[in-house]
């Protein structure tokens, strides 16, 4: 699987947005963009993922770069349960089994 | 309950011992992954099965390190004779499929809450 790229530690204010960003120059055609974040004490959890066009869900939005090259994870009203690290993995169908995890972006949210 | 299961939550031993980590997935899930992370990191895979057939164990880091999954469902992670640097939180995840193909692509992985080991 591609290798990402994202900001050790991020800092917002509650119910304010927040633009997570990934960088993954080295994306395949075929490679879907996964985001996972783990809260503290916790395993990893489930954000989002795409392959080409922006996804929302009601947790979050997945903006995708035209040229695949970046990404960003969109949290519309972040709250201080937001805090938590998050993860900009690639997957490939002939890819690693499971998730290859980097040290992602720990996310400070501020009262 | 309806998500994967792991205990014990925390694991002490003394330094030679041998520990055993449960993990309950997802009733029907396929796929089951264990994970290791250490403080400040990312998880790092460690093994994966298929049903009761571990297909890749390429992460595992010694010989120590033991993982099974008789009858498809629960596993356990085994590691004999803990050394100092096995102490880590062991995170399982399971995925409901595990063809080829497309799972890999869009399949989400599930996880535990994970076992603190800490080896004294």
């Amino acid at each position: 699987d591609a290798k990402t790229t994202q900001p050790n530690s991020m800092e917002s204010n509650e119910e304010e947005p927040v633009h997570l960003p990934c960088n993954h120059s080295t994306i395949s055609g075929t490679d879907y963009i996964h985001w996972y974040r783990q809260l503290p004490s916790q395993g990893p959890e489930y954000v989002i993922h795409g392959l080409t066009s922006n996804v929302n869900n009601r947790m979050a939005s997945l903006a995708i770069a035209e040229d695949r090259k970046s990404s960003t994870l969109i949290l519309h009203r972040a709250t201080l349960r937001d805090a938590a690290v998050y993860y900009c993995i690639l997957r490939s169908r002939g890819g690693a089994d499971g998730l290859t995890f980097g040290k992602g972006t720990h996310l400070i949210i501020q009262p | 309950g309806a998500g994967v299961s792991q205990s014990p939550r925390y694991k002490v031993a003394k330094r030679g011992q041998d520990v055993a980590l449960r993990c309950d997935p997802i009733s029907g899930h396929v796929s089951l992954f264990w994970y290791q992370q250490a403080l400040g990191q990312g998880p790092e895979f460690l093994t994966y099965f298929q049903n009761e057939a571990q297909l890749d164990k390429s992460g595992l880091p010694s010989d120590r390190f033991f993982a099974e999954r008789p009858e498809g469902s629960v596993s356990t992670l085994k590691i004999q004779r803990t050394q100092q640097e096995d102490s880590a939180v062991y995170l399982c995840a399971s995925s409901r499929e595990g063809s080829a193909g497309d799972w890999r692509t869009n399949e989400k992985l599930f996880f535990g809450s994970g076992t603190q080991l800490s080896v004294l």
